[in-house]
């Protein structure tokens, strides 16, 4: 069975740092894996999806990098701002010999908060 | 694209009474999905759809819990009777088999 763990639970951290937050995975027989941030009472917005024979995708301050044999993926946030404060969500799909199974398997999540 | 409908955003209901929570997913996607978010478990699947059909209910808590997918354009997670344990934020989403879009969800409390 899959299991997501995501360090730290939470962080806080001054305005303008540079962060990484980090995700592991148990079977490393995955088809993708994808980021997500979730604000308070609100839905999950997908932010990059790194698929199993890729090493790291980027999107402005974000970048994910993946490590698929090890089982372990980072996000690392660039020049931190106060509108990053956000819960921050691992996401591993499922699958083997190329075929994805659709379901994802998420982690626990890393809540951020910066401050100004 | 308005993006993945849930309805209602808001449930209050009282224990042992049946509720419905609805979803419009986004057209064209052939995958569909049920979550539960508590604080305790994070986000967990219940069941999901693909092309209309359940794919895995595995994650279905009990037989209290069912769910269809009438057709590609709507879906429903109907828990009869309700508990106070079923108190969460369920979140329908969709998408094709790479990637999926999550709706607002739907915050149900029972009393």
């Amino acid at each position: 069975k899959q299991e997501v763990t995501q360090i730290p639970a939470a962080l806080s951290v001054p305005e303008g740092e540079n962060l990484v937050l980090n995700c592991s995975f148990t079977d490393s027989a995955i088809y993708n894996l994808q980021w997500f941030r979730q604000d308070p009472g609100k839905g999950l917005t997908s932010l990059l999806l790194i698929q199993s024979s890729q090493r790291e995708q980027t999107s402005g301050r974000l970048n994910a990098s993946l490590d698929k044999s090890s089982g372990r993926s980072t996000l690392y946030i660039a020049a931190s701002q106060p509108g990053d404060s956000a819960t921050y969500l691992c996401a591993v799909r499922i699958g083997a010999g190329g075929t994805s199974y659709g379901k994802l398997t998420f982690g626990q999540g890393t809540i951020l908060t910066v401050h100004p | 694209d308005a993006g993945v409908i849930q309805s209602p955003r808001h449930e209050v209901t009282e224990m042992g009474q049946e509720v419905t929570l609805r979803c419009k997913p986004i057209s064209g996607h052939d995958y569909l999905f049920w979550y539960r978010q508590t604080m305790m478990r994070g986000l967990e699947l219940l069941i999901y759809f693909n092309n209309n059909v359940p794919i895995d209910d595995s994650g279905m808590p009990e037989d209290r819990f069912s769910a269809k997918m009438p057709n590609a354009s709507f879906s429903t997670l109907k828990i009869q009777p309700s508990e106070p344990r079923d108190s969460a934020v369920y979140f329908c989403a969709s998408g094709r088999r790479t990637e999926a879009f999550f709706g607002q969800g739907t915050r149900l409390t029972v009393v």
